[in-house]
């Protein structure tokens, strides 16, 4: 079956305009993830979906930034008034909660490489 | 922040030889799992060891946990050149709500 698919692969934007990355997860997947990529670094989480819960936001990095899911199923990053920080690789994974642990396995998207001039 | 820290940081070994990687965290975990990835692009899950287990084995993959020593190691037998790629530990952290914390990754060239 497919799996997490996340458009587009490459974005370049010019500084001060707002971008949206999108990322469609497993079907039947009730946890999604946001994470964000620097060069050569390790991922540093911003944002997680589980079910109907309200999301934890706690990784986002700043009120440019935010997140929604429509329908439990695709996701949105918005990003607006980008910063030439904000350049990385934005990966999103999905999950099924694991018994009454929400720690399971991840499966995680090709990416969307941000760069922003 | 990162929770995970892997060591070293890059390895270089030929093909034929394992490849051990570490990784050391600071608070009680669920569990910690070790990913792949390739150029700098999505992760592949490798495996996952709960807090109550000591050594897990997949294929030529071995992974220990030590919770008294808050580590872990991930060791790849008869390397192949395949193999290439960087290696993230990941912890579920008990306290930390829904979230993995990902280390830094250790970047594995196997020559042929």
């Amino acid at each position: 079956g497919a799996g997490v698919s996340q458009s587009p692969s490459n974005k370049v934007t010019e500084k001060g305009k707002d971008v949206e990355l999108r990322c469609d997860p497993i079907s039947g997947h009730t946890a999604l993830y946001w994470y964000r990529q620097s060069l050569g670094q390790g991922l540093e989480f911003l944002i997680y979906f589980q079910g109907n819960s309200a999301p934890d936001k706690s990784g986002l990095p700043s009120d440019r930034f935010s997140a929604e899911r429509t329908g439990g199923s695709v996701s949105t990053l918005t990003i607006q008034r980008t910063q030439q920080e904000d350049s990385a690789v934005y990966l999103c994974a999905s999950s099924v909660p694991s018994g009454r642990s929400p720690y399971g396995e991840q499966f995680f998207g090709p990416g969307t490489r941000l760069t922003v001039l | 922040s990162q929770q995970g820290e892997e060591d070293p940081q890059a390895l270089s070994i030929q093909e034929g030889e394992n490849a051990t990687m570490n990784c050391s965290y600071k608070t009680s975990i669920n569990n910690l799992q070790w990913y792949r990835q390739n150029s700098g692009r999505g992760l592949v899950h490798l495996i996952l060891i709960r807090s109550n287990e000591r050594e897990k084995h997949s294929g030529r993959l071995r992974v220990t946990l030590d919770t008294s020593k808050k580590s872990s190691s991930l060791l790849i037998t008869a390397s192949r050149a395949a193999d290439t790629a960087s290696y993230f530990c990941a912890t579920a952290d008990n306290n930390a709500g829904n979230m993995l914390t990902f280390g830094g990754g250790t970047r594995l060239m196997v020559k042929p």
